[in-house]
């Protein structure tokens, strides 16, 4: 079985200051990983995924996250956030030996401010 | 703009009534889900289709329906339902198994009075 913790339920953050948003999973097997945003009112949308070769992945518009296999982590960050960054934003991970469950993070709430 | 989409946006209903969720993809995806959100948490799995059969049912109260006419529809059919119901319903698509990404439609608020 997989599970995954978002260690922070809010971050508040500065426009143009960097933030991270830290996620931690368990899993007794090799698993995938995926950062999901969801705005309000809206469906969840992609934001990064791994599934194998380089750890560290990037997104288009600025995010990126690194796979520790050591620290069991997918910790995302960017280095200078903006008010349109404000959303709610989902760990999540699935078993590499197939399937079709996801297993979501409780989510992170981040709010850009002014 | 999403590639799943919903319908309908809003939706009230009484505990009697009878009502359908709907969910049309294009992408050619082989599997179809539909979830649970409720304010403030992440979304729960309700059914799975892969190859328009159903796959995985997480234990759904039997109020709930679901039916997959062909590989791009998706159905959510709604009967009795109770206010503890009230969410945001979101259909999902993926190419195939947990090895590719979830598409998410912007999903159906529904409200149970």
């Amino acid at each position: 079985a997989q599970s995954v913790t978002q260690l922070d339920s809010q971050v508040p953050v500065f426009e143009e200051a960097p933030v991270e948003l830290r996620c931690n999973y368990s899993s007794s097997v090799s698993v995938y990983l995926f950062w999901y945003v969801q705005y309000p009112n809206q469906g969840l949308q992609l934001l990064l995924k791994y599934l194998s070769g380089s750890t560290l992945v990037k997104s288009i518009n600025g995010f990126e996250a690194e796979f520790n296999k050591s620290q069991t982590s997918f910790h995302l960050r960017k280095p200078s956030v903006h008010i349109s960054d404000t959303a709610e934003y989902f760990c999540a991970v699935s078993p590499n030996t197939g399937g079709f469950k996801t297993i979501f993070g409780a989510g992170t709430r981040l709010f850009v401010k002014a | 703009d999403t590639e799943v989409t919903q319908t309908p946006k809003h939706l009230v209903m009484g505990m009697t009534n009878k009502k359908s969720l709907k969910c049309e993809q294009h992408m050619g995806h082989r599997a179809m889900y539909w979830y649970k959100q409720k304010a403030k948490k992440p979304p729960e799995l309700m059914f799975v289709y892969s190859y328009e059969k159903l796959s995985i049912n997480e234990s759904v109260p039997s109020r709930f329906s679901p039916e997959c006419p062909n590989s791009s529809l998706l159905n959510l059919h709604l009967h009795a339902l109770q206010p503890e119901d009230s969410a945001l319903y979101l259909c999902a698509s993926s190419r195939d198994g947990t090895n590719s990404p979830l598409h998410f439609g912007n999903g159906t608020r529904l409200t149970v009075t």
